[in-house]
């Protein structure tokens, strides 16, 4: 069963770093896309960009070109969300995507989803 | 603002069908009919319901079903059912791994 588990909740401050994980089990984390969407409070989905494992080949929504960065870990089949200096507007939940099987024309899994929150 | 146009809310009656709506000149809507929908209860995690504008997942309900004319694609959903109130959210592949989301829709279950 493809499983996608992601990290706690966070409550940081404007300015600070942040990580967030999804890790994966289930299937070849290496040969399979994996992308990150965004959900702000009372808002609709935003994708936010997706990467390949097997070679860090990473692809961003013009939106999110340069405010994040996607990457991922073979060795712990985990894909990680990072900022370096958070704003109260990434205030946010973030979900883990993984396409389907057999093309990557839809997200077909799904992590819990990691809400983030940045307050002073 | 999205380049996916949905209603921002549609309702029906138990029993009965409702069809929403995507609108977008993006070429996964109108070239390619790669629109995939997904339904987000409170608090959980979208679903997938449909994927390439008409196929549905192993495990979906046939009550659901996608379509497309012209720039817009529709899901249509029968048979309504009080577990069917959600938001539900069109999403568009353009190719080299970029998606794009509509706004969202609001169904109510009357």
């Amino acid at each position: 069963e493809v499983q996608l588990v992601q990290s706690g909740a966070e409550v940081k401050k404007p300015g600070e770093s942040l990580k967030i994980s999804c890790q994966v089990s289930g299937y070849s984390f290496s040969s399979y896309w994996i992308g990150w969407v965004r959900q702000m409070p009372g808002k609709g989905l935003e994708w936010m960009g997706i990467i390949y494992p097997s070679d860090s080949d990473a692809r961003y929504s013009p939106s999110f070109q340069g405010q994040v960065t996607i990457s991922a870990d073979e060795s712990t089949s985990t894909a990680c969300l990072q900022w370096s200096s958070l704003k109260a507007s990434d205030s946010a939940m973030y979900y883990c995507a993984r396409p389907r099987d057999d093309s990557n024309t839809a997200v077909a899994y799904w992590g819990q989803g990691t809400l983030v929150t940045v307050s002073s | 603002q999205s380049a996916l146009t949905q209603p921002a809310s549609v309702s029906g009656s138990s029993g009965q069908s409702i069809t929403m709506s995507c609108t977008g000149a993006t070429s996964g809507v109108g070239s390619y009919n790669l629109v995939s929908w997904y339904q987000q209860h409170p608090g959980k995690a979208p679903k997938l319901m449909i994927y390439e504008g008409t196929k549905r997942p192993s495990g979906v309900s046939n009550r659901f079903s996608g379509s497309k004319s012209g720039n817009t694609a529709s899901l249509t959903i029968s048979g309504l059912q009080t577990e069917d109130e959600a938001d539900y959210y069109c999403c568009s592949y353009e190719g080299t791994n970029i998606w794009v989301f509509g706004g969202g829709t609001k169904l109510t279950v009357l």
